[in-house]
């Protein structure tokens, strides 16, 4: 049973490109959020999809966007990327509201 | 505004020894709350989580602790062994929306 697996590992890209990550839930989860880890912090939580909504949203700017596809599978993305957008991304997924939220390893983004 | 407090930011324990990491939140709406440990290069993994209807939750050498009325979780880890050296984050939510972190605890486990 696939977890939560996240594309790419890593991705470096430069000020004031865009960038596209992508994220399958663990089979059988229909809800996928978006976290950012920054280097030795705690993730920040940047929005969470739910039947291919934008059900709730952190304090990030409109840079950040997103879309879940029916197959609950979801991406991320940002625009403009400033050198502070880099950090873990971190995509996680659960089956129902109740249900514990499960992390896949992240994608490491480095802005030059 | 960090919703949940974390301490220590890093602890070092004799293998064989307890950890204990403190959390304490302010959102009373809060009824969720899990422990997520997390090793370098990889995402979190949960370890342990709990409801505010119970005091106190163990699994195998990990146990939480629940105070509702202070507004205070901890962790203590049993007989710690060198495999446990990692980040361990508290965290809290209310009806499955955005997980609120602490700020994260080193545990470095001594041979």
């Amino acid at each position: 049973d696939a977890g939560v697996t996240q594309s790419p590992t890593h991705l470096i890209k430069t000020r004031g490109q865009q960038v596209t990550l992508r994220c399958s839930p663990k089979s059988g989860h229909d809800t996928v959020s978006w976290y950012q880890q920054a280097l030795g912090q705690g993730p920040q939580f940047i929005f969470q999809y739910y039947e291919e909504e934008e059900r709730q949203r952190g304090n990030f700017p409109d840079r950040f966007s997103g879309h879940q596809f029916p197959n609950y599978s979801s991406e991320l993305n940002v625009n403009a990327l400033l050198l502070g957008d880099s950090a873990l991304y971190l995509c996680a997924s659960s089956s129902d509201r109740n249900q514990p939220q499960h992390f896949g390893d992240g994608t490491r983004l480095s802005i030059l | 505004q960090q919703q949940v407090k974390q301490s220590p930011q890093s602890l070092i324990v004799q293998k064989g020894g307890i950890s204990i990491i403190n959390c304490a939140y302010e959102n009373t709406a809060f009824d969720y709350f899990p422990w997520y440990q997390q090793f370098p290069g990889k995402g979190p993994a949960l370890l342990i989580a709990i409801r505010p209807d119970v005091s106190e939750k163990k699994e195998g050498r990990f146990t939480i602790s629940f105070n509702k009325s202070a507004k205070q979780f901890s962790l203590h880890i049993m007989d710690s062994q060198p495999g446990d050296s990692a980040t361990y984050f508290c965290a809290a939510n209310h009806n499955d929306y955005k997980l609120s972190f602490g700020a994260g605890t080193t545990v470095t486990v001594r041979a």
